[in-house]
């Protein structure tokens, strides 16, 4: 167990759906991150909060919508996807004060849009 | 090297032997280097931070090194068993320590 929860762990949704995904860290960390993994592709940074600011958000489209409510919670708001967009959304968690940022991964939410 | 690159993609070994893979990241303005190791189904779990060159990390029969000023880093797992077969996922937050760049990952089935 790693501290870090996403529910659910399996989303199918049409295009016209909307959906959110949480994120719930229990490791007492500070900052929380959003990845999506897609086939043959790296991990991509998508959003970034850091005492509970969000401090990156590497141009993803607004039909992703990501919240913070505190330090231990993260949600991605879905809406009007597309089909590309099918993919394992990975969230992470760690401690701002760790300088070499040592992330802590959920195991993801498989996501398909239909 | 702009991005960081694993090699190779993918490894079958048989039970009991000792495999070795690399990671090549950029080497300018190197600040630490990562690497994971991720189930099918499950959580990425960190297994080394890296970051002196000539550093060498051991944890069990995995063990890593680190070449900063040539950017690379070797993977070792001495005499691989079942439960080793997994993606081995690097990444560097060379010059900026927010935001981590990863590699593809290689992923290691090791048959019984």
């Amino acid at each position: 167990e790693t501290g870090v929860t996403q529910t659910p762990r399996h989303l199918v949704m049409g295009m016209t759906n909307k959906k959110s995904l949480k994120c719930e860290q229990h490791l007492g960390h500070n900052a929380m991150y959003w990845y999506k993994q897609s086939a043959k592709k790296p991990l991509e940074l998508m959003f970034v909060y850091s005492l509970e600011e969000r401090v990156e958000n590497n141009s993803v489209p607004s039909r992703f919508s990501p919240e913070c409510p505190n330090s231990s919670h993260l949600f991605l708001h879905l809406h009007t996807l597309q089909p590309e967009d099918s993919a394992l959304y990975l969230c992470a968690s760690s401690l701002v004060a760790d300088g070499y940022n040592e992330q802590f991964f959920g195991p993801g939410t498989r996501l398909t849009v239909l | 090297i702009l991005n960081v690159e694993q090699s190779p993609q993918s490894l079958h070994v048989q039970e009991g032997d000792s495999t070795n893979f690399t990671c090549s990241f950029p080497s300018s303005n190197f600040y630490a280097l990562h690497w994971y190791r991720w189930e099918t189904a499950k959580s990425p779990e960190a297994l080394f931070v890296m970051t002196l060159n000539g550093d060498e990390k051991k944890k069990g029969r995995i063990s890593a090194t680190l070449n900063t000023k040539e950017g690379y880093s070797y993977l070792y797992i001495k005499g691989s068993q079942p439960e080793d077969s997994a993606t081995y996922l690097c990444a560097s937050n060379a010059g900026n320590n927010r935001k981590l760049i990863w590699g593809l990952g290689t992923s290691l089935a090791v048959n019984p």
